[in-house]
Order: C-alpha cells, then structure tokens, then sequence
C-alpha cells in the first residue's frame, strides 16, 4: 500500500481557514486520495476524496498537486466541531480496504 | 435513513469468555468491513464481508476470531476465549455495489476484558 504522511497535529481557531496536508509521494496513477476524520469516541466519517482535479463538497474541498505528490483537505471556516483526527488515505481503484495511517490531530481554539 | 448501527456500544468481559459484536449496516448496503482499534493505535482493517461470503480476511486474527454477515441478520464478529489485548474499540463499515468507494461507519463497539 502507498504510503501516506501527515503532521501529526495542528491547530487553529474558531472562524478561520484551516489547511490540512498530505503527502503521498509514491501514489500510483489510479490511486484516489480519500480523506476521512474520526470525532472523539465516534467512528470515521467519510470527508471527500478526489483523484486528479480538485474537489469541493458541503464539507471540505480538496486541493490535488499537478504531480500528484501531495494534497491538502481545506476547511473554510472551522468550528468548534471540526476538532478531529483527519486521515489522508491513498485507494486503489478497486480495494476494498482502507489502510489508516496515524493521521493529524486537529485542535480548534474558540 | 437509519445509520450502521453496532451494538452494544460498550461490551466487557472477562478472559476466556465468547464476545459477540453485532453490526447492522444502512438499508440496502451489502458490503460489511470490521476494523479494530487499538488504544492510542489506528485503525486497522480486519474483514469484508458480503452477503453470506467473506471476501477478505487478511486483517482477521488468525484463530479465535470469525465473521459472517447471514442472508438474514446483522453481521457478528465473534471472539472466543478473549483475553485483555483484545481490548478495543471495534468499528463496522457498510457500503454498496454503486458507491464503494464510500464507507459509512458506526459508532463503534469497546470491547473492555477484565
């Protein structure tokens, strides 16, 4: 499985833009970058993913490097809610898995 | 649209007893995947299920642990003979045929062994 890496944690504040990075330098062609986020004690949710243009749905939007080495999952306006660890996972195009790495610890401050 | 709903939400027993973890999945998903989590560990993937089949288990325990998802019924993981370092948090994900590449959790069962 391609390999993902991730700060281990960030932290921003209430109202403001925050940008969350990846970088999967070893991504193959046909990989689809997914991003989920695990709220404390609940289970992963299902954020966005994309595979070479950008992405915007009602949560988030995706930023793709031209080269595919890395991405960035945007938040435009965090809130309190957002607090969060954000998994940045590479999917091949018919795995069924998902392969977690540690992903990044998002604080927000109010 | 009801949700993956897993229960019980909390579980606990004692070493050597038999732990059954239920997962429903979301009105007409077929595809079931099991994940366990360690503490201050990621998660990991264990077993995807369809209906009646398992399709991988590379992730699975090789003994003490099994999966089925019945034509009929939630999905069960089951774990035998527990002992404390299968304390976790377990976590079941439901998807279909036409939009796999989303899976959409529970809320997790924690499995505690005294």
């Amino acid at each position: 499985d391609a390999k993902t890496t991730q700060p281990n944690s960030m932290e921003s504040n209430e109202e403001e833009p925050v940008h969350l990075p990846c970088n999967h330098s070893t991504i193959s062609g046909t990989d689809y970058i997914h991003w989920y986020r695990q709220l404390p004690s609940q289970g992963p949710e299902y954020v966005i993913h994309g595979l070479t243009s950008n992405v915007n749905n009602r949560m988030a939007s995706l930023a793709i490097a031209e080269d595919r080495k890395s991405s960035t999952l945007i938040l435009h306006r965090a809130t309190l809610r957002d607090a969060a660890v954000y998994y940045c996972i590479l999917r091949p195009p018919r795995a069924q898995k998902l392969v977690f790495g540690q992903g990044t610890r998002l604080t927000i401050n109010p | 649209n009801a949700g993956v709903m897993q229960n019980p939400r909390h579980l606990v027993r004692r070493r050597g007893q038999e732990a059954r973890l239920r997962c429903s999945p979301m009105k007409g998903h077929s595809h079931v995947y099991w994940y366990r989590q360690l503490p201050e560990e990621g998660l990991k993937f264990m077993v995807y299920l369809q209906k009646e089949n398992i399709i991988d288990e590379s992730g699975m325990p090789k003994e003490r642990f099994s999966a089925e998802f019945p034509k009929e019924g939630p999905s069960i993981l089951r774990i035998q003979q527990v002992v404390r370092g299968d304390s976790a948090a377990y976590f079941c994900a439901s998807g279909d045929t036409y939009s796999r590449d989303i899976q959409y959790f529970g809320a997790g069962t924690r499995l505690s062994v005294l």
